[in-house]
C-alpha cells in the first residue's frame, strides 16, 4: 500500500510570511497526527484528528497555527505568521482503524524560517 | 501529562548487544512504542508493549514494566545500519502519543 505523502519536502520563508503543508494519509487511516520535530529533539504532537474531528490540539499554538481535515482524508497545516523558532521538520503520521500502536510517518516537510 | 526520559547517546561495536532505557511519568498510560529514525528520514515503527514483559521482533526486543514505569529496547547483533536515533513514545487510551527526547546510537566497526 502507498505510504503517507507530504508536500512540499522543503520550504524556506522569511519570518512573518505564511506557509502551508499538505498530508495525504494511507487509505482508510482514520487517525491523523501533525508533529513538529526540532533538530535534535523528539517529535512533539501539534494536533490529532479522528476522521475530520479534532481529538487533541492542546499543544497547537493557535495564535499562528491552524490545521484542518475537512473530508476526513487529506489534511493541511498552516502557519501565519511564521517565526524563527518555527524552523523544524513537520511530520504527518497516521494510524489504521483497529490499530492502537503503529504510526506510519510521512517523509516530513523541512521548514526554514529566515 | 506525560514525560519520558532516555539517555542522549549510546555507542557500541558491530555484533554487540545494546540496551536503550526509557522511563516515563504519565497519566492515562496505555502503552510504550519504539521508533527508529535515521538522519534526514522519518521515524519508523519498531515495537510496542501494552503489557508487561518482553516482545521480540527479529534482532529487536522491547520490554515494559508498568510497576516501574520503565521500558527498554534491546538491539542484538548490531549492524552499522543500526546507527540512528531511537525514540520511545508513550501512548494514552486516546491514542495520544508523547515522544521521548531520543537516544542517538552509534555503531562502530
Amino acid at each position: 500500500e502507498a505510504g503517507v505523502a507530504q508536500s512540499p519536502r522543503y520550504k524556506i520563508i522569511e519570518k512573518r510570511q505564511s506557509v502551508a503543508f499538505w498530508c495525504n494519509p494511507i487509505s482508510g487511516h482514520a487517525t491523523l497526527y501533525w508533529y513538529q520535530q526540532i533538530l535534535g529533539q523528539g517529535p512533539k504532537l501539534l494536533i490529532q484528528f479522528q476522521n475530520n474531528g479534532v481529538v487533541d490540539d492542546s499543544q497547537l499554538p493557535k495564535d499562528r497555527f491552524s490545521a484542518e481535515r475537512l473530508k476526513g482524508v487529506d489534511s493541511t497545516l498552516k502557519i501565519q505568521p511564521a517565526k524563527l523558532e518555527d524552523s523544524a521538520v513537520y511530520l504527518c503520521a497516521t494510524i489504521g482503524v483497529g490499530s492502537t500502536d503503529t504510526q506510519y510517518f510521512g517523509p516530513g516537510t523541512r521548514l526554514t524560517v529566515l | 501529562g506525560q514525560s519520558l526520559e532516555q539517555p542522549s547517546e549510546v555507542t557500541a561495536v558491530e555484533g554487540a548487544i545494546v540496551q536503550i532505557n526509557c522511563t516515563y511519568q504519565t497519566s492515562g498510560f496505555y502503552g510504550l512504542s519504539w521508533y527508529q529514525q535515521h538522519d534526514g528520514g522519518a521515524p519508523t515503527f519498531l515495537s510496542y508493549n501494552a503489557l508487561d514483559g518482553l516482545e521480540e521482533t527479529g534482532r529487536f526486543s522491547s520490554f515494559l514494566s508498568r510497576s516501574d514505569s520503565y521500558g527498554y529496547l534491546l538491539l542484538q547483533e548490531l549492524q552499522m545500519k543500526d546507527s540512528a536515533s531511537y525514540f520511545c513514545a508513550g501512548s494514552t487510551y486516546g491514542q495520544n502519543f508523547v515522544f521521548g527526547p531520543g537516544t542517538r546510537l552509534s555503531v562502530l566497526p
